[in-house]
């Protein structure tokens, strides 16, 4: 059964203080694998793709790798508009042509002043 | 370039009504897929549509149903509502199936 799941379930760092995200996968091959932040109240965010083992994308202090069972997102020196949950999700290649997502319970990250 | 809109974004039934919700896609895709969303199950899929057609459903009850039309709106159906079927349901849409998947803000369900 293709799955995800995301550690810490909840971080608490420091303003500046830098850490990384977890987020391991099983799927019957990986057609794609996609980071999403939601803030409370809104729909999730797109963030980056990676595709491959040894990718790596990134966007102002934030950067995900990839590996053939889990993906990190690393932040550097966050700041308080880091906070916000961060959603990992997979697309599996299947049989059947689908872009159907599934989804890690995601971390919720907080960055204190 | 205007993003995914949803509506309505908020909503009250009770138990035993249907509700429609609403998706319209990014201009110019022509994938859309519908999430639901719950503190305790996360974001679970509901359905995929491409060009009219449903691509593929999620392990979900009869009772949630769904449609695309030929501009590429979409709308989902949930019969006979349930206290369980609160939730915030989420629409994506991408260029095509398989591409990568923008959301939009939600529609908020609450059945009392």
């Amino acid at each position: 059964e293709d799955q995800v799941t995301q550690s810490p379930e909840a971080l608490r760092l420091q303003e500046g203080e830098s850490s990384s995200l977890n987020c391991s996968y099983t799927v019957s091959g990986l057609r794609g694998l996609f980071w999403y932040r939601q803030d409370p109240g809104k729909g999730p965010e797109f963030l980056f793709t990676l595709y491959s083992a040894g990718e790596e994308k990134e966007k102002e202090r934030l950067k995900a790798t990839l590996t053939k069972k889990e993906s990190f997102l690393h932040i550097t020196a966050p700041k308080p508009e880091d906070s916000a949950t961060y959603l990992c999700a997979v697309q599996a290649r299947g049989s059947s042509n689908t872009g159907k997502l599934i989804f890690g319970q995601g971390t919720t990250l907080q960055v204190k002043p | 370039k205007a993003g995914v809109t949803q509506t309505p974004r908020y909503l009250i039934k009770t138990r035993g009504q249907q509700v429609t919700l609403s998706c319209s896609p990014i201009s110019g895709h022509r994938s859309v897929s519908w999430y639901q969303q719950t503190p305790g199950q996360g974001l679970q899929f509901l359905f995929e549509y491409f060009s009219e057609t449903q691509r593929n459903k999620g392990n979900f009850p009869g009772r949630f149903s769904g449609r695309q039309f030929s501009n590429s709106r979409s709308e989902m159906n949930v019969s006979t509502l349930e206290l369980g079927d609160s939730a915030l349901y989420l629409c994506a849409s991408s260029l095509g199936v398989g591409e990568t998947q923008y959301f939009g803000p939600g529609t908020r369900l609450l059945v009392l």
